[in-house]
């Protein structure tokens, strides 16, 4: 099966530009995940949605950032505009249950200069 | 605000050896997992452990949870160089919400 898939791996941009980033989830979960982690604050939720819906997005940093599920196969997560602090790998992941293990995607590594 | 905390944060040892990394968290929640990540990779799940006393093993890793202590522990028995990696903790808030809260991982070296 495929696994949660996530693109583009990785992108390098300048400040100011928007970032978009997709998620495919595993084909059937119908939860899913954006994280980020940098090595100053781990590994952070931004936002998650279930069914399609937002749950919670108390961890999205700030305006600049906005994500969207429109059906259920598909994600984004963008930031308009980027900032150099922007800069981490983020990751989407998807389950299927609570109490079932979040599935990982392989992260997008996000450079702004 | 629901905090995990890992100790320690890094860890040398040489194989053979058993050794025990914590997890402390500040919730109610009883569902704890435990990942896997290998540098410049994905989170891999290891365990979940879903209610007080679980006990669950793989290989030479064995995870355990004690919801009225709010610790969780996962035990490395006779360590060996593939185990190499940085191991993390994460509580989810409970109450029908998924997001995991995460540790800030155990940086694990095993030397032959």
């Amino acid at each position: 099966d495929a696994g949660v898939i996530q693109s583009p791996r990785h992108e390098v941009t300048e400040m100011g530009q928007e970032v978009t980033l997709r998620c495919k989830p595993i084909s059937g979960h119908n939860s899913l995940f954006w994280y980020r982690q940098t090595m100053m604050r781990g590994l952070e939720l931004l936002i998650y949605f279930n069914n399609n819906v937002p749950i919670d997005d108390s961890g999205m940093p700030e305006d600049r950032f906005s994500a969207k599920m429109p059906n259920a196969s598909f994600s984004t997560l963008k930031i308009q505009p980027s900032e150099p602090r922007d800069s981490a790998v983020y990751f989407c992941a998807s389950s299927y249950l609570q109490g079932l293990p979040q599935h990982f995607g392989d992260g997008t590594r996000l450079s702004i200069l | 605000e629901l905090k995990v905390e890992q100790n320690p944060l890094f860890l040398s040892m040489q194989e053979g050896k058993n050794y025990t990394i914590y997890c402390n968290y500040s919730t109610t929640s009883d569902r704890l997992y435990w990942y896997r990540q290998d540098p410049g990779k994905s989170l891999e799940s290891l365990f979940v452990l879903l209610s007080n006393g679980a006990v669950k093993q793989e290989g030479r890793l064995m995870a355990s949870l004690d919801t009225k202590a709010r610790l969780s522990t996962l035990h490395i028995t006779a360590a060996v160089h593939d185990l190499s990696a940085t191991y993390f903790c994460a509580v989810d808030k409970g109450g029908g919400a998924d997001g995991l809260t995460f540790g800030k991982g155990t940086h694990l070296i095993i030397q032959p």
